[in-house]
């Protein structure tokens, strides 16, 4: 089944320690996306990729940092600058990128719930 | 950019229709709504969009009022599966291109036997 992974779900991390979270898709999207979310709040926007070899930040970039050397992959670090890192972080994709569609939908995976003492 | 405002927290009887409101009073005219489901600890789940007719799926109803202020979501009949946060989005459109959706804190379903 064609789907988005994420893992591992559960992580968790001395401080002043760097942190890679894994995102897969084997959905042949264009467009990877990674979300922070807190409790009790809506998504927050870290890092975006239109294609492979390219991302943009997003609203909340600093002390993250990402990559996409393959379509299939955006592996988010979460670095020790970051300073607030406990929270659910949730990556996804869509079809594509391009102007004017606005009819690609997200598709989420399941997200890693990442703890930091 | 425009924005959504929807309530809080809202009940649903099991077997009933939900009701789903979202005011969107800013939007532009190519801007579509999108609406999203977040069952606790899961990814958000995409339910349907549209951008000016009533739209209709397997999950849900969308309804758009003709001035695209506000709109609904319905489920026809509401089980205690759809207990979940519920995110009305309209997609952000910037000079520069299309930019991701921006989600905001949704409403609360609850959904009682």
């Amino acid at each position: 089944d064609g789907g988005i992974t994420q893992s591992p779900k559960y992580l968790f991390r001395k401080e002043g320690q760097n942190v890679t979270l894994s995102c897969e898709q084997n959905l042949n999207h264009d467009a990877m996306y990674w979300y922070r979310q807190d409790p009790g709040q809506g998504l927050r926007l870290i890092y975006y990729s239109q294609i492979v070899n390219d991302f943009q930040k997003g609203d909340i970039a600093e002390g993250y940092s990402v990559s996409r050397e393959k379509k299939e992959s955006f592996p988010l670090t979460v670095t020790s600058a970051q300073k607030n890192p406990t929270a659910f972080y949730l990556c996804a994709s869509s079809i594509d990128w391009t102007v004017g569609s606005y009819n690609s939908p997200l598709h989420f995976g399941n997200g890693t719930r990442l703890t930091v003492t | 950019d425009a924005k959504t405002t929807q309530p809080t927290s809202m009940d649903c009887a099991e077997g009933r229709a939900a009701n789903l409101p979202c005011n969107h009073s800013t939007i532009s005219g190519n801007e579509y709504v999108y609406w999203y489901r977040q069952i606790h600890s899961q990814g958000p789940q995409y339910i349907i969009h549209g951008l000016k007719n009533n739209e209709t799926n397997e999950m849900a109803s969308l309804i758009i009022t003709e001035d695209r202020k506000s709109s609904t979501l319905i489920l026809p009949h509401a089980t205690l599966r759809d207990t979940a946060v519920y995110y009305c989005i309209v997609r952000v459109a910037r000079n520069s291109g299309n930019t991701p959706l921006v989600f905001g804190k949704g409403t609360r379903l609850s959904v009682i036997a």
